[in-house]
């Protein structure tokens, strides 16, 4: 079974740019998760997609930060104007729903702002 | 609230030593969700274990097995015989029904075994 697919991995930008990431679940999962991970600290979730509504975006910096899941699979994660605090792992991640299932995690997209 | 604490920011350990990773955990919830993941250099969390606050009963799984208490609300993890391709990150993390599957992480433990 494939995995969370997650592009690019690694992208470098100049602080003002815009970036995006995207996702694709498991095959079949309903629930989808952005997750940033800071060097040195545990993943913080952002925003979280039951199909193609939001669920919980109460930690999703929407003045730069947007996120959507238009035909409830695959996901786009943007960032306008990105700043060097920004700086981090974004990690997606899905599962089959909302119940206690096992969330699993992709590889992540690495974003450095210079 | 719900919040993971992993007090071991650092281990660094032999090859064969057994190691232990504590964690533990507040929620004023009866429905949780207790989970370990592993983060190798590549930087994938990878899933290891999921269990349920109904069901305590410890569980090993070849050289990993895990130790959970509710009466001290810890979940904590031990790796026998440690070997070298077990040097990662390993985080505790925590969801409740009513949060909908969202994970509340620890800090993590950065485990370093030496050959």
């Amino acid at each position: 079974e494939a995995g969370v697919a997650q592009s690019p991995r690694y992208k470098i930008i100049e602080k003002r740019q815009s970036v995006a990431f995207w996702c694709n679940p498991i095959s079949g999962h309903a629930t989808l998760y952005w997750y940033q991970q800071i060097l040195g600290q545990g993943p913080k979730l952002l925003i979280q997609f039951q199909n193609n509504g939001v669920v919980d975006d109460s930690q999703l910096p929407k003045d730069r930060f947007s996120a959507e899941r238009l035909k409830g699979v695959d996901s786009t994660l943007k960032i306008q104007p990105a700043k060097l605090e920004d700086s981090a792992v974004y990690l997606c991640a899905s599962s089959l729903d909302r119940g206690g299932n096992t969330i699993y995690f992709g590889e992540g997209s690495w974003l450095t702002v210079v | 609230a719900q919040k993971v604490t992993q007090a071991q920011t650092e281990i660094s350990v032999v090859e064969k030593e057994d190691v232990t990773l504590d964690c533990v955990y507040e929620t004023r919830d009866t429905t949780y969700y207790l989970f370990w993941y592993k983060q190798p250099p590549s930087g994938e969390l990878v899933f290891l274990i999921r269990r349920n606050s109904f069901d305590e009963q410890n569980e090993i799984s070849g050289r990993y097995s895990w130790n959970f208490q509710k009466s001290t609300s810890s979940f904590n993890f031990t790796i026998t015989a440690s070997q070298v391709v077990d040097s990662a990150v390993y985080f505790c993390a925590l969801s409740y029904f009513g949060a909908g599957n969202m994970l509340t992480f620890g800090g993590g433990t950065r485990l370093m075994v030496k050959p």
